[in-house]
């Protein structure tokens, strides 16, 4: 068990640019989740894939943001057009799916927005 | 809608004592409760559970404690020391659909030597 890995740990990015950020979750478990993270919240669900299929997304998650788990392995997220509003911490989270499973965080991507 | 309230933005604690975490929720659709705690710079880590068919799970120093009819759960740790010095954030899912986690907004510990 490595752990959820995620790349980069840092990004800044100025207002506009396009940002991408990958994970790895832990290689059995066939559940990923994003969350985002702001200053004195908890995190807050964005979407969920089960192996290669993306079955929900939050109404959170505008249609700047994509995401993807090509293969049911790694998964991306990309956010276009940048805002300011986006600067947050990005966690990405495995599980093995059945209800008693927790989730396992990476330890996330900081994302500046200048 | 906050399905999750954590009333307690921090809690401080002498060494040794009991650290009593509260939580909240509305949504009568959760199954699951979950309790994370968080160090700085790291994601949250997995701390304890408790199916909504029971109503106490121990772990160590760790006990949960889910009171259904209140739709209130605590995280007592007994004795606290100072590494339990962390962000713990209460979570609950549904058991349905993608046991989509949400959390609390979190209470700080402090635990003073």
């Amino acid at each position: 068990d490595t752990g959820v890995s995620q790349d980069p740990r840092h990004k800044i990015t100025k207002r506009g640019q396009n940002v991408t950020f990958r994970c790895d979750p832990i290689s059995e478990h066939n559940r990923l989740y994003w969350y985002r993270q702001t200053l004195g919240q908890g995190p807050e669900f964005l979407t969920y894939f089960q192996n290669e299929a993306q079955l929900e997304k939050s109404r959170l998650l505008s249609d700047r943001f994509s995401a993807e788990r090509p293969k049911g392995s790694f998964s991306t997220l990309e956010i276009q057009r940048t805002e300011q509003g986006d600067s947050a911490m990005y966690l990405c989270a495995s599980s093995s799916g059945t209800a008693a499973s927790p989730l396992h965080f990476g330890n996330g991507t900081r994302l500046t927005v200048t | 809608d906050q399905q999750v309230k954590q009333n307690s933005p921090s809690l401080s604690v002498q060494e040794g004592r009991i650290s009593i975490l509260n939580c909240d929720y509305t949504n009568s659709m959760f199954d699951y409760f979950l309790w994370y705690k968080k160090y700085p710079a790291e994601g949250p880590t997995f701390l304890i559970s408790i199916s909504s068919i029971k109503d106490k799970n121990e772990d160590g120093r760790f006990t949960v404690f889910l009171n259904k009819s209140a739709k209130h759960l605590s995280l007592h740790i007994v004795p606290s020391q100072p590494g339990d010095s962390a962000v713990y954030f209460c979570a609950a899912r549904p058991n349905t659909g993608g046991f989509k986690t949400i959390f609390g907004a979190g209470t700080r510990l402090f635990v003073k030597a």
